[in-house]
This record gives C-alpha cells, sequence and structure tokens, in this order.
C-alpha cells in the first residue's frame, strides 16, 4: 500500500533552468513532509520540510509547495546544479516517527 | 561529529546464515530506526527503537527479524536463516528526540550509509 507516490522515475534537467520534483499522497493523516536527497552509495540526507499548516518553505535554491486539498507537494530547485544530480525521495509522516516514503526520482542536471 | 554509522557496507549470506546489522547513532541521539528498501521501491520503516526499548516494530516480519539497542554498544538488526527475498538494502536513522506527539516540525531523522545485504 503505497502511500507516498512519486510517479516520475526520472527527471533530465539542464544546468541553470528550474527543476520541479513532484510527489502525491494517499493519507490525509499526514502533517508533515520531508524531501530527502540521496547519491549512490550514501544514505538519504535531509534537505527541507514542510509543515501542513504552511503551504510554502524556502531554503536558499530549494523550495517546497504543498497542496493540501490536492494532496500533493513539489519541490523546486532554482537554478539547478550537476551536483543536484541524485535521487529524490519524498517523504511524510503523521503524529509519531515512522517515516513513509515514495519510490524516488532520479534527477540529472546536465552542463 | 560523526555521522550515523553503519557496517558492514556490504554482506554476503547464504541462504539460512544469520546476518547482523550494526547501527551506531550520531552523538547524543538515543533514537535508532530502521528501514529496509527493496530494489526499485522506497524506504520502509521496520522498527523503532530507544536505548534498551522497542517503541514500535509494526514494520518488522513476524519471524526470523529481531531488533535490539542496549545501553551499551550500538542497535543490532538481526536476521535468522535468512531467504533470497531478505535482499536489500539496510538503512539506520538517528534522532535526538522522537517526536512522538505535538505538532511539527519534528525531529530530523539523519540516515547511514546503509548496508546492502546479499543472500545467495
Amino acid at each position: 500500500d503505497q502511500q507516498v507516490k512519486q510517479n516520475s522515475p526520472s527527471l533530465s534537467v539542464q544546468e541553470g533552468r528550474i527543476s520541479i520534483l513532484n510527489c502525491d499522497y494517499t493519507n490525509s493523516m499526514f502533517d508533515y513532509f520531508l524531501w530527502y536527497k540521496k547519491y549512490p552509495a550514501e544514505g538519504p540526507t535531509f534537505l527541507i520540510s514542510i509543515s501542513s499548516i504552511k503551504d510554502k518553505n524556502e531554503d536558499g535554491r530549494f523550495t517546497v509547495f504543498l497542496n493540501k486539498s490536492a494532496k500533493h507537494l513539489s519541490l523546486h530547485i532554482v537554478p539547478s546544479q550537476p551536483g543536484d544530480s541524485a535521487v529524490y525521495f519524498c517523504a511524510a509522516s503523521a503524529e509519531g516517527y515512522a517515516l513513509n516514503f515514495g519510490k524516488g526520482t532520479s534527477l540529472l542536471v546536465t552542463p | 561529529n560523526a555521522g550515523v554509522m553503519q557496517n558492514p557496507r556490504h554482506l554476503v549470506r547464504r541462504r539460512g546464515q544469520e546476518a547482523r546489522l550494526r547501527c551506531s547513532p550520531m552523538k547524543g541521539h538515543s533514537h535508532v530506526y530502521w528501514y529496509r528498501q527493496l530494489p526499485e521501491e522506497g524506504l520502509k520503516f521496520m522498527v523503532y527503537l530507544q536505548k534498551e526499548n522497542i517503541i514500535d516494530e509494526s514494520g518488522m516480519p513476524k519471524e526470523r527479524f529481531s531488533a535490539e539497542f542496549p545501553k551499551e554498544g550500538p542497535s543490532i538488526l538481526r536476521i535468522q536463516q535468512v531467504v533470497r527475498g531478505d535482499s536489500a538494502a539496510y538503512f539506520c536513522a538517528s534522532s535526538p528526540q522522537a517526536g512522538l506527539a505535538g505538532p511539527p516540525p519534528r525531529d530530523i531523522q539523519y540516515f547511514g550509509a546503509g548496508t546492502r545485504l546479499s543472500v545467495l
């Protein structure tokens, strides 16, 4: 039962352009959302999070948008850099501690 | 400040053997979580532990799998009588607090590099 879905397995973007990664969820009890970035042979690294009481959170080049009515969130990276090439995981939690992860989107930023 | 340390990084076992995966949390963190990532899948929660206590093992298979976090030493995820379907990457995460209650933001979980288990 996949409660967090990332429907695009991969995305290719040119350096300097915007990368938009999407995530949908089905559990209306989720109230905290996170994005993790993962390089090969490494563990996921926390990137940015958003609480359900907000619709936007920004940190440098990274912005996460949350649309609760659509149960959809997105991560925007502007401008994209080659070092951003990695797998990005969307995760969500209800009150508690278990994180529910999507399957990930592999981002490739080309020079 | 060392991050979450997992060892071994790679573990090869034959069917029927036991696998022991170790995790040392970040300094100052007393909460440990184990996740499993099967090929082409996202990470799936297995178990949450505090020192000497299993708080939630709802994601753990009922048989052959066990976890502990002793007062001294690393957390251990133990898989007995491994089968081919146990082949996966096993990630450990730690946090200073669990964020069990209350509104977000909750504590971030910091992940180790994982142990890749291959069962022959």
